[in-house]
């Protein structure tokens, strides 16, 4: 089976770090992705790690230790238009096929 | 960057009936499309790997005679929601990706069905 495990809410305040956890068990491992999806709206890429260690785009950044089966997405200097719902997905293979997690709504207050 | 759109980006059907939405990538061409399925407040559940020129491959559980994916050209992709019924109500969404870009996948801005 697939499963990815990430928190279901997240709040935070306006100019704050934040970071949202993802553990995942596989059937196989190419990649993990992070994507950004506002209310009604359609997924955005944020970022992908395929080895370990850290990506930082911005003020994203997102970390992968394959060893753990873990990974991490980091958003700093919190604004109020990053209010939306964050998600994790593994690449199983190199299909591009994307399995995602339940997602992680991040709520970010004045 | 890289635009995937998808239409209509609502239809209301009676149940019964059936429903296509297309799903086309703008600027690149696009070998593999993928059709995921969202109900509020869930994931994306992906339902088919759809593929240039050959037939779709269903996850398990998705039915493949109830939801027709073909993959004519490298840039359109349609899904057909055959003999809607409430139940199938929901978030339709497809993803492509750039054939140069392998690591990212474009989404499009989705389709809401409603099925009375």
């Amino acid at each position: 089976g697939q499963s990815l495990e990430q928190p279901s809410e997240v709040t935070a305040v306006e100019g704050a770090i934040v970071q949202i956890n993802c553990t995942y068990q596989t059937s196989g491992f190419y990649g993990l992705s992070w994507y950004q999806q506002h209310d009604g709206g359609a997924p955005t890429f944020l970022s992908y790690n395929a080895l370990d260690g850290l990506e930082e785009t911005g003020r994203f950044s997102s970390f992968l230790s394959r060893s753990d089966s873990y990974g991490y997405l980091l958003l700093q200097e919190l604004q109020m238009k990053d209010s939306a719902s964050y998600f994790c997905a593994v690449s199983p293979g190199n299909t591009g096929k994307l399995i995602f997690g339940q997602g992680t709504t991040l709520q970010v207050k004045p | 960057g890289a635009v995937v759109s998808q239409h209509p980006s609502w239809v209301i059907c009676k149940s019964g009936t059936s429903v296509k939405i297309e799903c086309r990538s703008l600027d690149f061409q696009a070998t593999t499309m993928f059709w995921y399925r969202q109900f509020p407040k869930q994931s994306l559940m992906l339902m088919a790997t759809s593929n240039e020129g050959s037939k779709a491959t269903y996850e398990q559980g998705v039915e493949k005679d109830k939801f027709l994916i073909n993959h004519a050209s490298l840039t359109l992709s349609t899904l057909t929601v055959t003999s809607a019924h409430p139940e199938d109500s929901s978030f339709y969404i497809c993803s492509a990706r750039d054939i140069g870009l392998l690591n990212e996948q474009f989404f499009g801005p989705g389709t809401r069905l409603t099925v009375l």
